[in-house]
């Protein structure tokens, strides 16, 4: 089945280590977006990339970073996570028909 | 810029009955998207419905109809035969059609319960 896969589900880091979330989709879809979600509250847009082409939110801290090799992956960096990084990522693909398909969403915990 | 207003932050209903979730939004375009995402608890958000503006009537998938008000920029989704697996939290979106990219703007969701 298509789908959007996220590793890993589960990720602890401590404070200031980096950390890298991936994100693969077999659905062909040239864009992909990070949202940071906290507990109950609506998913917040850190970045996608249209195709190659890559869009920063205005309020997204520098500390995160976002690298796209292929259509299929996309990663998202933390460079020195603190305390307040501590969310659910989530990772969502579109393409033509509106609307976006999400992963599971890499739970992390910094210690 | 547009914003996305779902007022009802927690609501319940019974197994087997109706539940109506409500969505209001704010923009100044004439054409653009709105959707309703779930996410069950520790779970993945899928899209349930879609509405396109230009389009008068109302989407339907199913147990899940939307009521789509474009003169008040009402988009309340109705939840029909109340399920257990409906417990969810629903985030209502809107998407302009002037971006590529389909980025969306999500409301702050709405936590329903259902008791068997």
């Amino acid at each position: 089945d298509a789908m959007v896969i996220q590793n890993p589900r589960y990720q602890v880091t401590q404070f200031g280590k980096p950390v890298t979330l991936s994100c693969s989709q077999t659905l062909n879809h040239n864009v992909m977006y990070w949202y940071q979600q906290k507990s109950s509250q609506a998913p917040k847009l850190l970045f996608h990339y249209y195709d190659k082409d890559f869009n920063n939110e205005a309020d997204t801290p520098d500390n995160f970073q976002s690298r796209r090799p292929n259509t299929s992956f996309c990663f998202l960096d933390i460079r020195s996570p603190g305390l307040g990084d501590a969310a659910m990522y989530l990772c969502a693909t579109s393409r033509d028909v509106p609307g976006q398909f999400f992963g599971p969403g890499t739970r992390l915990t910094v210690l | 810029a547009q914003t996305v207003t779902q007022s009802q932050p927690e609501m319940s209903v019974q197994e087997a009955e109706t539940v109506t979730l409500s969505c209001t939004y704010d923009t100044s375009e004439s054409d653009y998207y709105l959707f309703w995402y779930k996410q069950p608890p520790s779970r993945q958000m899928i899209l349930v419905i879609r509405q396109e503006a230009y389009k008068q009537q109302n989407a339907t998938e199913n147990r899940f109809s939307v009521n789509f008000q474009k003169a008040a920029k009402s988009f309340s989704l109705k939840i029909s035969d109340s399920q257990l697996g409906d417990a969810a939290m629903y985030f209502c979106a809107y998407r302009s059609v002037n971006t590529n990219a389909g980025k969306s703007t999500f409301g702050d969701g709405t936590t329903l319960t259902v008791k068997p």
